[in-house]
């Protein structure tokens, strides 16, 4: 069976410390891979998407990056934090008709 | 730009009464999907609707897609408090399934008993 796991899932960072977020999946191949990111009392707003290993497409300019260095794994990171992007991260991947999100990580920036 | 407008934001409701949600959206779409989120946890996938005039049940919720209007309903009948959640819809704005989805803000739905 599939699974997704998404690590850390909490981390406190000061403002201007790097940022990295892992994802992985397993159990399929070739998935389409999302970060999503919700911030305190909002909806979800996808971050990054990637069909492939290498292909990255960005919705929303930013500080931060994705890459995806193996076809099941997804990193979210970023040089220097900014108070505003504290928030809930999420991973998901796809195939077919279904969308499966990680369990999320909860990142503080102080 | 596609915008998904769910309303209400919050909703409070007694335990054995029936309510819905709605969800709008500005733009061509025939996926629209639900979204359950208990606090501070992930999306558990409740609906994925594909098509005009679909409807799906699950319990004590039913979804509906009006591909024509653009609104998509949640319906709850005979509330209970496991229920109280946070409900998002979402749509696929590439319409190809590839997951882009623009979520709505949520209604966050307390069942008082």
């Amino acid at each position: 069976s599939q699974t997704i796991h998404q690590w850390p899932a909490t981390l406190v960072q000061p403002v201007g410390s790097p940022l990295s977020l892992e994802c992985t999946v397993e159990g399929t191949s070739n998935p389409n891979l999302y970060w999503y990111r919700q911030a305190a009392g909002r909806g979800l707003q996808l971050l990054f998407y990637s069909v492939g290993i290498g292909q990255i497409s960005s919705e929303v300019p930013q500080n931060l990056s994705a890459s995806r260095p193996q076809d099941r794994q997804f990193i979210l990171s970023s040089k220097k934090l900014l108070l505003s992007d504290s928030g809930f991260y999420l991973c998901a991947w796809s195939k077919g008709n279904t969308i499966y999100f990680g369990e999320g990580s909860w990142l503080t920036v102080v | 730009e596609l915008k998904v407008e769910q309303n209400p934001l919050f909703l409070s409701m007694q335990e054995g009464k029936n309510y819905t949600i709605y969800c709008n959206y500005s733009t061509t779409s025939d996926r629209l999907y639900w979204y359950r989120q208990d606090p501070g946890k992930s999306l558990e996938s409740l609906f994925v609707l594909l098509s005009n005039g679909a409807v799906k049940q699950e319990g004590r919720l039913m979804a509906s897609l009006d591909t024509k209007a653009r609104l998509s309903t949640l319906h709850i009948t005979a509330a209970v408090h496991d229920l109280s959640a946070t409900y998002f819809c979402a749509v696929d704005s590439t319409g190809a399934g590839s997951y882009q989805l623009t979520f709505g803000k949520g209604t966050k739905l307390s069942v008082i008993p």
